[in-house]
């Protein structure tokens, strides 16, 4: 079984840009959470969307938003980039079975904002 | 608002030692996962732990959960080179959903020969 792939995997920017990144779950899986990495603040919840739905968001400002589509394929979208936009961005798909919900990471896009 | 710490954050240690990582949550939960992440990589689920007491293994590395005092421990058994990378702990933030994971700093293991 495929698990989730994120594109692309690197990917440099120039503050005030804007930038989309791409999330395929694993096939089945309905809910897909973003994440970002950075060295100072860890790992810190983005959004998850749960059959085209928002179900929650994170404390990040409006610059970054989501998506997700009918065949649950998710998107993130940050505009006018800053520097400390740089970092790791996981993408995460989720399927609850048997009441446990476990969550399967992808590789990462790796953003570099200059 | 949920925290989760962990500690310690960085870690050295010999091959064939013991040692345990702690995991401290700040409201109540009932499940608790562990993560591994080596340099560059994604994240790699361990361990789930899903009630009070359970207690799961997989070759050298053991984790328990104990709910009512807000506490995980990941131990490590005769530590090998293998074993370096971070580890993280997350705990569900159920005022939002379970998809929303909340993180520890993460524990960077170093095991030396």
């Amino acid at each position: 079984k495929a698990g989730v792939t994120q594109t692309p995997r690197y990917l440099i920017k120039t503050r005030g840009q804007q930038v989309t990144l791409s999330c395929s779950p694993i096939s089945g899986h309905r809910s897909v959470s973003w994440y970002q990495q950075t060295p100072g603040q860890g790992l810190q919840f983005l959004f998850e969307y749960f059959s085209e739905t928002q179900r929650n968001k994170g404390n990040f400002p409006g610059r970054f938003s989501g998506r997700q589509f009918s065949n649950s394929r998710s998107e993130m979208n940050v505009s006018t980039l800053e520097l400390g936009d740089s970092a790791l961005y996981l993408c995460a798909s989720s399927l609850a079975r048997g009441g446990v919900y476990e969550q399967y990471f992808g590789p990462g896009t790796r953003l570099t904002v200059t | 608002e949920l925290k989760v710490e962990q500690n310690p954050l960085f870690l050295s240690m010999q091959e064939g030692k013991n040692y345990t990582i702690y995991c401290n949550y700040s409201t109540t939960s009932d499940r608790l996962y562990w993560y591994r992440q080596d340099p560059g990589k994604s994240l790699e689920s361990l361990f789930v732990l899903l009630s009070n007491g359970a207690v799961k293994q997989e070759g050298r590395l053991m984790a328990s959960l104990d709910t009512k005092a807000r506490l995980s421990t990941l131990h490590i058994t005769a530590a090998v080179h293998d074993l370096s990378a971070t580890y993280f702990c997350a705990v569900p933030n159920y005022g939002g959903s379970q998809g929303n994971l909340i993180f520890g700093k993460g524990t960077k293991l170093s095991v030396k020969p």
